[in-house]
Parts: C-alpha cells; sequence; structure tokens
C-alpha cells in the first residue's frame, strides 16, 4: 500500500511553461488538499476537494487549477509558471473534510 | 476568521532540556487542534491530536481554551526531536489551518 504519492519529487521549470503536479492515493479518501510550503509562511491550502467531482478553492488559489475526476487522483497544475510559483507543494488526503490529514512527501518546484 | 499563531520561528535547546513550542490559536467556537511534525526531508506527519489526549514521542500538548493555546511539551529533548513543528486547527467542518511552523533544533 502506497498511501499517498506525488510526482516528479522535483521539476524546474520555465516561466511561463505549463506545468502538472500529481497526486495518488489508495486510501479511498474522500477528500483531497494541495498546500505550498514557503518559509516564514508554512503551509498555505492552494484547493481543495471534498469528494470526486467536486473542488474547492483555498486561501491562494490564484495561477493553480485543479480537477477531481475520481476518487484517487488530485492533479494540481499551473497554467503558466510564474517565480512565485517556486515552492513545495504537498499533497494531502483525509478520509473526509475535517478529519486528519495524511501527506504525500512534496513536490519541490523551481520556476526560473 | 480562524488563525493559528506559532511565535517562534526558531526554537534551539540542549539534549536533556525541557521543550515547549507555542501555538495560539482564534476561534470562536470549540477547535479541533493537531500537531504535525516534519522530519528533514520527509513528509508532514501527525504527531498528536488534542482529543486523544496521548503522549507521543514523549511530547504531550494540553488544550487550553481559556488562554486559546495548544503548546507543545517535552520534558526531555532528544537529538533525534530536532524538525519543524507545525500547530493546524480545524473548526467545524472547515479546512486545516497551519500555523507558520517552528524549527526545533537539539544540540548535543
Amino acid at each position: 500500500i502506497a498511501g499517498i504519492t506525488q510526482a516528479p519529487t522535483s521539476q524546474i521549470l520555465a516561466a511561463g511553461r505549463r506545468m502538472t503536479l500529481r497526486c495518488t492515493q489508495d486510501m479511498r479518501h474522500n477528500a483531497m488538499y494541495w498546500y505550498r510550503q514557503d518559509l516564514g509562511l508554512g503551509l498555505r491550502l492552494i484547493h481543495y476537494s471534498n469528494t470526486a467531482g467536486t473542488t474547492g478553492k483555498g486561501e491562494v488559489p490564484d495561477g493553480y487549477s485543479v480537477s477531481r475526476a475520481n476518487t484517487d487522483d488530485f492533479p494540481l497544475t499551473l497554467a503558466s509558471a510564474v517565480p512565485s510559483q517556486t515552492s513545495v507543494y504537498f499533497c494531502a488526503s483525509s478520509v473526509h473534510r475535517g478529519n486528519e490529514q495524511f501527506f504525500g512527501p512534496g513536490t519541490r518546484l523551481t520556476v526560473l | 476568521a480562524q488563525r493559528v499563531t506559532q511565535p517562534e520561528k526558531l526554537l534551539s535547546v540542549f539534549k536533556g532540556a525541557p521543550v515547549e513550542l507555542k501555538c495560539n490559536y482564534s476561534y470562536s467556537g470549540s477547535p479541533e487542534l493537531f500537531w504535525y511534525v516534519q522530519y528533514s526531508r520527509q513528509r508532514l506527519q501527525l504527531l498528536l491530536r488534542h482529543i486523544s489526549r496521548e503522549s507521543i514521542k514523549g511530547f504531550t500538548a494540553d488544550l487550553n481554551k481559556g488562554e486559546t493555546s495548544f503548546h507543545l511539551k517535552k520534558p526531555f529533548a532528544q537529538e533525534e526531536d530536532s524538525a519543524m513543528y507545525y500547530c493546524a486547527l480545524i473548526a467545524g467542518f472547515q479546512k486545516l489551518v497551519f500555523g507558520t511552523g517552528t524549527r526545533l533544533l537539539v544540540s548535543p
């Protein structure tokens, strides 16, 4: 059982390029989340999904989009990357919204 | 709005010394609070939650509603406790709100 996985582990990206960060969980959790982790700012919620087919905006959604076509996958897309999106991105999931969240290993993204 | 405050960015102690990582929150109702830990190059993982009232790796945290605090304590720090610690709050069925984190550095 893998739990929750993310890909890629790290990526260097030119500004203006499109990028999709992948997140997959095999725990049949209903809720999934994307956070970015920045020094001095902690973790900030980008987008979330309470259940397959629904998504919602978090604290810092601008420049990002998500989809939840099925229970297991919750990809995060940067349509046109900018340097301020350089960060470590964590995906998380929970049985339901409000329960303990389990985190993926993170994706380190650098936008040049 | 819900808010979690961790006033210390860095806490440096010697091995064997007591540790207290501060966490204050703002929420008008009855919150559910957590401490998450992130060891170097590892994913975030839940350390403890206030409703379970348990001690994990020697750490405890007591919810003080009067002071709106949920400080994390350990009587004798170990080098392997060095990590980033995040306090987090769930209010009702809302999202998990994290503090900015405190880096604990335990020196030999």
